[in-house]
């Protein structure tokens, strides 16, 4: 089946460093991507989704300068966290759309910690 | 807009006993329907999927069924183990084919 990876699977960092999460795909060609948020005991909240070759597009209430997202290939997506701080704090999951197909399929997430 | 309403957890069971999570949603057009599992500190993972009425999504013992006149897609196992807790989520594509709205997820505790 179609895996996603990420990386990395656990970080912990200073208030105020910036934190750069990858997503893979590993077999596959995603010419989408979705970065989603989850907070502890709550649903996954969608972020942005991410194109190749194109401009991010963020969900209402996400800061675009604070999450930066790449898109530089059809395997790769990025999300950086600008000058992170505590309430940054979260699990950090990423999901890559099957070109041709209709499901998405996830990473197995990221744990940010911000000290 | 589109959303998804479940059960709250968690759900509690002895191993072997009967399993069911129920889902239900408003959407615009005809979206199709996803479950998928979480297990602790991992990722989702696509349990099933249906893509349109009467549709039957199964896997791994589970099933469900896309049910358009109760806009339902309930989720059920006849014999469920303890390897089988984790959070359950309940999904539809929206927006699209692409984007997905979840509900907030029902966990499962399944005692030996």
């Amino acid at each position: 089946g179609a895996v996603v990876s990420q990386h990395p699977s656990r970080v912990i960092c200073k208030s105020g460093t910036s934190v750069k999460i990858e997503c893979r795909s590993l077999d596959f060609q995603a010419t989408t991507m979705f970065w989603y948020r989850q907070f502890p005991k709550q649903s996954l909240m969608l972020m942005a989704t991410s194109n190749e070759g194109s401009k991010a597009t963020y969900e209402q209430g996400v800061e675009k300068d604070k999450f930066l997202i790449n898109h530089a290939s059809l395997t790769l997506s990025t999300l950086t966290v600008t000058s992170a701080h505590p309430e940054d704090s979260s699990f950090y999951i990423c999901s890559a759309h099957l070109l041709g197909g209709e499901t998405q399929y996830f990473g197995p997430g990221t744990r940010l910690l911000v000290l | 807009g589109d959303s998804v309403t479940q059960m709250e957890g968690p759900v509690t069971l002895s191993e072997e006993a009967f399993l069911t999570i129920n889902c239900t949603y408003t959407a615009t057009g005809y979206p199709s329907l996803f479950w998928y599992v979480q297990y602790p500190g991992e990722g989702l993972q696509l349990l099933l999927k249906a893509t349109k009425a009467d549709d039957k999504g199964s896997n791994k013992g589970f099933e469900a069924t896309y049910r358009k006149e109760t806009t339902s897609f309930h989720l059920e196992k006849g014999s469920v183990q303890v390897s089988d807790s984790a959070v359950y989520f309940c999904a539809l594509n929206t927006r699209g084919y692409s984007t997905l709205t979840f509900g907030k997820g029902t966990m499962l505790l399944v005692s030996p």
